[in-house]
């Protein structure tokens, strides 16, 4: 029972450098939803996706792209890495939106550094 | 000012010891509320869900006031396990007849509970 699978681990990337953080689920929910967690600051909303061919901005949406082709997969691209962006991702899915009992499942997170 | 606002302790218990703390949330609208735990370098896992009434799950309480906007999490007979940051959420349902509610959780900092011998 896989859960959410984000890949990878650990990522160190040179400032201006692009990469693609994985997020894969096998639990058939409709609701997706990066996350970075910074010191502090809890969990903040990158983009979310309410079901394939749907995204959305959340709180903290630049120099971030997603795509949702897939029910299964919802992969998050940093253009042009940033010193900024070194924090640790989360990814997330649900399988309902509106019921107020509704759990998160969250991957193990992706820590990324960027130099 | 933060949406969802959490201690950041940390709080220090002896095992066998009660802890309690707050979270306090800014919007009036929120209608879910919950509380996650979150191991370090770990990723965040569902605790409980806060109902109106309060609840509890074995060892743990949770309450919320909905006229102050706070909820509050009450772990009893501390075990050495709890040791571990408590996140709150929070989260929005703007229009039942949309579905993008579910993706503004707001999360707190979370509170750090460190259970000693």
């Amino acid at each position: 029972n896989a859960g959410v699978t984000q890949t990878p681990k650990f990522q160190v990337l040179k400032t201006g450098q692009s990469m693609t953080l994985q997020c894969a689920q096998d639990m058939n929910h409709e609701y997706m939803s990066w996350y970075r967690q910074d010191p502090g600051m809890g969990l903040r909303l990158i983009h979310y996706s309410v079901g394939a061919g749907i995204t959305d901005q959340g709180e903290v949406p630049n120099g971030y792209n997603v795509s949702r082709s897939t029910t299964e997969d919802f992969p998050l691209r940093l253009l042009s890495a940033a010193p900024s962006q070194t924090s640790v991702y989360f990814c997330a899915s649900s399988y309902e939106s509106l019921s107020w009992n509704t759990e998160a499942f969250f991957g193990q997170g992706t820590r990324l550094t960027v130099v | 000012r933060k949406e969802v606002e959490q201690d950041p302790g940390p709080f220090n218990v002896p095992e066998g010891a009660t802890v309690a703390f707050n979270c306090t949330y800014s919007n009036s609208a929120s209608q879910s509320f919950f509380w996650y735990r979150q191991d370090c370098r770990k990723e965040p896992k569902l605790l409980m869900s806060v109902y109106s009434s309060g609840n509890e799950d074995g060892r743990f309480t949770a309450q919320l006031n909905r006229a102050s906007q706070y909820i509050s999490l009450l772990i009893r007979d501390s075990k050495l396990s709890d040791s571990a940051t408590y996140l709150c959420v929070v989260t929005e349902s703007l229009n039942v007849m949309t579905t993008d509610s579910w993706g503004k959780l707001q999360f707190g900092a979370g509170t750090q509970v460190v259970v000693t011998p």
